[in-house]
């Protein structure tokens, strides 16, 4: 199976400055079709997941442009241009390439 | 607007049985495939099973292959997932979810595996 490892496990943020999340694939995430299946979800408190972001780097429909994420090979990155009170919850990253999907342990985003 | 609404769970006794279904509307629901997802509580998401469209492949996660089967009834738009011999593991908070890229999420139904 595909192991996702994400970091750090919690970030504590100033409102308005910037987050990073890191999430790393134990093996390549390219699909046979050529793409990277590299999806980012946030989920608030008591909400249920959310897309974000699609094959590394597309946000997904309604999703605030702070959001943007990059990486290649094995590497990728969630960053949060200016957090904001309603980015707190937890993000988790998830491989979309290989069977099982699996999801990275998530980081707990929260106001310092 | 795309919709998904679980419906199923409950408090069930270990090693009986147990069906969840998911409720769409708002997309072809025939052109998509469809996920299992589910998230014990307090902890992370765990991808649970899969399956394509028109009656196609099905995938499993290794803690419930063959024990949970998934299902889809095109006629109705309805995502199920049958759940056997049921263990205390398996509580947790189970979603469905559009496609293998998992877009959107329904709100999710309680399972509660418990003596």
């Amino acid at each position: 199976d595909v192991v996702m490892t994400q970091s750090p496990l919690s970030l504590p943020v100033t409102l308005g400055q910037p987050a990073s999340i890191s999430c790393s694939s134990s093996q390549s995430l390219v699909h046979s079709d050529g793409n990277i299946y590299l999806n980012w979800f946030q989920q608030r408190p008591g909400q249920s997941p959310r897309r974000l972001i699609t094959k590394i780097s597309n946000r997904d429909s309604g999703v605030p442009d702070r959001f943007s994420g990059s990486g290649s090979g094995t590497d990728f990155t969630l960053k949060i241009s200016r957090v904001e009170a309603e980015d707190v919850g937890v993000y988790y990253c998830m491989q979309g390439t290989h069977w099982p999907l699996t999801f990275g342990g998530g980081t707990k985003v929260e106001i310092k | 607007e795309v919709q998904l609404v679980e419906s199923g769970g409950g408090l069930v006794q270990p090693g009986r049985s147990l069906r969840l279904s998911c409720t769409t509307s708002g997309f072809r629901f025939g052109d998509y495939s469809m996920s299992w997802v589910r998230q014990a509580p307090g902890k992370g998401l765990e991808w649970v099973a899969f399956i394509e469209p028109y009656g196609g492949t099905t995938e499993y996660a290794a803690s419930v292959k063959g024990r949970f089967t998934i299902s889809r009834d095109d006629s109705k738009s309805i995502a199920y997932l049958q759940m056997n011999s049921l263990k205390m593991e398996d509580t947790g908070l189970y979603y469905c979810s559009r496609g293998r890229q998992l877009l959107p999420w329904g709100q999710g139904t309680l399972v509660t595996v418990s003596s």
